[in-house]
């Protein structure tokens, strides 16, 4: 079974211009989240779709914006992109029986990692 | 909002313990995870646990969870070389759905 798959893999960008990622959920999967892995700060919550919805929204500005696909994919889009959005963008799914979504398992791409220059 | 804190680094011996350690300060989240970062990789989930449960065993892993002092740890038996890591504690909220991760602790394995 393929695993959460992401694209690209690297992307390299310059201050101003948009960015969109790419993501695909496992098989069965309604439930995709976005993080950002920045050099020094962690992962942070970006965003959580379910069925087409954004469900939960993490403390980003809304040049960070997304959607999520009647398949389930979803893209990240990041518009005016600034040096300090260069990071790693991961992606992760999981079902969602209702109320918590995680209450297993959710599994992560291996990422996008996105340079601005 | 929630505070996750791990300690940045431990350096073990291969055929040692290692015991990783995370705190945190909101008791209200309901599932504790333990995810595996390899260099220029995602994340690998390794394991998790409800918080109703004090631990888990799981072949090589053992979780521990402590619920009055608010921590969580995660003992791999017999370190190998293969387990050099950055290893994240997360815990879920459940009203937001999402996952709030520790900094992650670089696990270094020496021969």
């Amino acid at each position: 079974e393929a695993g959460v798959t992401q694209s690209p893999t690297h992307l390299i960008k310059t201050r101003g211009q948009q960015a969109t990622l790419r993501c695909s959920p496992i098989s069965g999967h309604t439930s995709v989240y976005w993080y950002q892995q920045a050099l020094g700060l962690g992962l942070q919550f970006l965003l959580w779709y379910d069925e087409g919805e954004e469900r939960n929204r993490g403390n980003f500005p809304p040049r960070f914006s997304g959607r999520q696909f009647p398949n389930y994919s979803s893209e990240l889009n990041v518009n005016a992109l600034e040096l300090e959005d260069s990071a790693l963008y991961l992606c992760a799914s999981s079902r969602y029986t209702g109320s918590q979504t995680m209450n297993t398992e959710a599994f992560f791409g291996q990422g996008t990692r996105l340079t601005v220059v | 909002g929630e505070d996750v804190e791990q300690s940045l680094f431990l350096s073990v011996r291969e055929g040692d313990s290692s015991v990783i350690n995370c705190t945190y300060t909101d008791s209200s989240s309901t599932y504790l995870y333990w995810y595996k970062q390899e260099p220029g990789a995602g994340l690998q989930l390794l394991t998790y646990i409800f918080s109703n449960m004090d631990m888990k065993q799981d072949q090589r892993l053992t979780v521990l969870l402590n619920k009055k002092d608010k921590h969580l740890s995660l003992r791999i038996a017999d370190t190998q070389t293969g387990d050099s890591a950055i290893y994240f504690c997360a815990l879920l909220w459940d009203a937001g759905n999402m996952l709030t991760f520790g900094g992650g602790t670089r696990l270094m394995v020496k021969p």
